[in-house]
C-alpha cells in the first residue's frame, strides 16, 4: 500500500513560522490535502492542493508540492497557541476510491 | 446544523462480544467511510462506501463489517472483538471524494479486554 510519512513531532515559538512536511511514496496522486485534529475531536480540513500545482497560499497557510521529490508541506506564519493540534497529511491515488493519511504531526506552540 | 454523529463515544467491552458503532450524517452525502487513528501510525482506511448498498474495503478491513442500507448511516460492525481492535474510531462523509472536504465524527474509543 501507499506509504505517507510524517515527523511525529514540531515545537514552535508562538509568532515564529511552523513547517510541516510530508513526504509519500506513490506518485499518481490527484489531490494533497492537509487536515488539522485538536485535542479530543475529528479532523477538520484545512486546505488541498491539486496535484498539478506547485504551490497554494490561503491566509496564514502555504502549502508547497514538489512532485519530483514526492514532498508536500504546510507553513504556517506567525503561529499561535490556538495552532497546537496534530497535523495529518493526505492523498488520493489516480483511480483510487480513498484517502491515505499520513502519521500526522503533532505541533506544540511555546508561549 | 451539518455534523456527522457517532455512538456511542466510549466503549469498554470483552472480547468476542458482538458491537456496532453507529454513524449518522445529516448533509445527503454520498461518500462514507470508516478509520482507526492509533499512535504512530496515523489514520487508516477501514472501509468506505460510495452510495448506497456499495461498500468496499480500505486498508485495514479485517475483523470488521459495513452496510449501507441507507444514505445517512453507515454502521460499523465488530463480529467478535479482539484487543488488537482498541483503538479511536472516527467516520467521515463527503459529497465524493476529489476536492470535497470529509466531515468527521466526534469519534469513538473503544477499548476491548
Amino acid at each position: 500500500g501507499e506509504d505517507v510519512e510524517q515527523s511525529l513531532f514540531l515545537s514552535v515559538r508562538e509568532g515564529d513560522s511552523s513547517v510541516i512536511n510530508c513526504t509519500y511514496t506513490d506518485s499518481s496522486s490527484t489531490y494533497l490535502y492537509w487536515y488539522k485534529q485538536e485535542p479530543g475531536a475529528g479532523l477538520q480540513l484545512l486546505t488541498y492542493i491539486f496535484s498539478n500545482m506547485d504551490m497554494k497560499q490561503d491566509q496564514r497557510l502555504t502549502v508547497l508540492l514538489n512532485k519530483k521529490d514526492k514532498h508536500l508541506s504546510l507553513r504556517i506564519a506567525d503561529t499561535q497557541t490556538g495552532d497546537s493540534a496534530i497535523y495529518f497529511c493526505a492523498e488520493i491515488l489516480t483511480g483510487a476510491n480513498n484517502l491515505f493519511f499520513g502519521t500526522g504531526t503533532r505541533l506544540t506552540v511555546i508561549p | 446544523e451539518a455534523q456527522v454523529t457517532q455512538n456511542p463515544r466510549y466503549l469498554i467491552t470483552v472480547t468476542g462480544k458482538k458491537l456496532t458503532v453507529t454513524c449518522s450524517q445529516n448533509m445527503n452525502h454520498e461518500y462514507m467511510s470508516w478509520y482507526r487513528q492509533d499512535p504512530g501510525l496515523g489514520l487508516r482506511q477501514i472501509y468506505y462506501s460510495m452510495n448506497v448498498e456499495v461498500t468496499d474495503k480500505g486498508d485495514v478491513p479485517e475483523g470488521y463489517k459495513v452496510s449501507r442500507k441507507e444514505k445517512r448511516n453507515f454502521p460499523l460492525i465488530l463480529e467478535s472483538p479482539s484487543p488488537n481492535q482498541t483503538s479511536l474510531y472516527f467516520c467521515a462523509s463527503s459529497l465524493g471524494l476529489a476536492a470535497n472536504e470529509q466531515f468527521f465524527g466526534p469519534g469513538t474509543r473503544l477499548t476491548v479486554l
